[in-house]
């Protein structure tokens, strides 16, 4: 079985503030996938980005970055110089290696306030 | 979201009846689930699909049917709704045989709720 946490139900900061939303994972697989959703007050879910299991690479986007280490088995998110429209719950998930089972955390709630 | 469609995206049931959730892919992918969403607990796989003709059961099965006639098409059916099957519902699609691939789409979701 696998299994995604992400201790942080929910976190506040003020606008400009950084912020990093942890993911620890459980998988036997060595092949796997992990991804991050944002879901914003409309509902929908955003993809943001993919990361292979065999690529332990960080990666940046804008303000956007993720640290990737499969030695803690963690796929963390930070958000850097936080801004109001980065308000939403975001969702981490892991899929297996043959691609038929997505599971997701629970998600952490952000809230950025002016 | 482009690529998958779910209809209704709001329904209100009465206790005790049936209903499917549409969820339509143009992509023509493979693999097509469904997901629940309940406050707290993120998104729970009910059911999926890795092709026409083949399904299987998720995480929460219970109390809900899917078919898959088609690469398409992958409805989910409540038989005999119940409050506890209140939540918002997901369908997601996706390729693979994609080497790099593998990114998931979701449709907008579609909130249920069981009188």
């Amino acid at each position: 079985a696998q299994k995604v946490t992400q201790a942080q139900t929910e976190i506040s900061v003020v606008e400009k503030e950084d912020v990093t939303l942890d993911c620890v994972y459980e998988t036997r697989d060595t092949t796997y996938y992990l991804f991050w959703y944002k879901q914003p007050p409309s509902g929908e879910l955003v993809f943001l980005i993919r990361r292979n299991s065999f690529d332990e690479q960080n990666e940046i986007s804008g303000r956007y970055s993720w640290n990737f280490q499969k030695s803690t088995s963690s796929f963390n998110f930070t958000i850097t110089a936080s801004q109001v429209v980065d308000s939403a719950v975001y969702f981490c998930a892991l899929r297996n290696n043959a691609g038929n089972m997505l599971t997701f955390g629970g998600g952490t709630r952000l809230m950025v306030k002016p | 979201n482009a690529g998958v469609t779910q209809t209704p995206k709001f329904q209100v049931l009465k206790t005790g009846q049936s209903m499917t959730l549409q969820c339509a892919q143009d992509m023509n992918h493979e693999y097509m689930s469904w997901y629940r969403q309940d406050p707290g607990m993120g998104l729970r796989l009910i059911h999926y699909s890795v092709g026409a003709g083949i399904t299987d059961q998720g995480e929460v099965p219970n109390g809900y049917n899917v078919s898959r006639s088609t690469t398409e098409d992958f409805p989910l059916r409540l038989l005999s709704a119940a409050p506890s099957q209140t939540s918002v519902y997901f369908c997601a699609s996706s390729s693979v045989r994609e080497i790099v691939g593998n990114t998931i789409y979701f449709g907008e979701g579609s909130w249920l709720t069981v009188v």
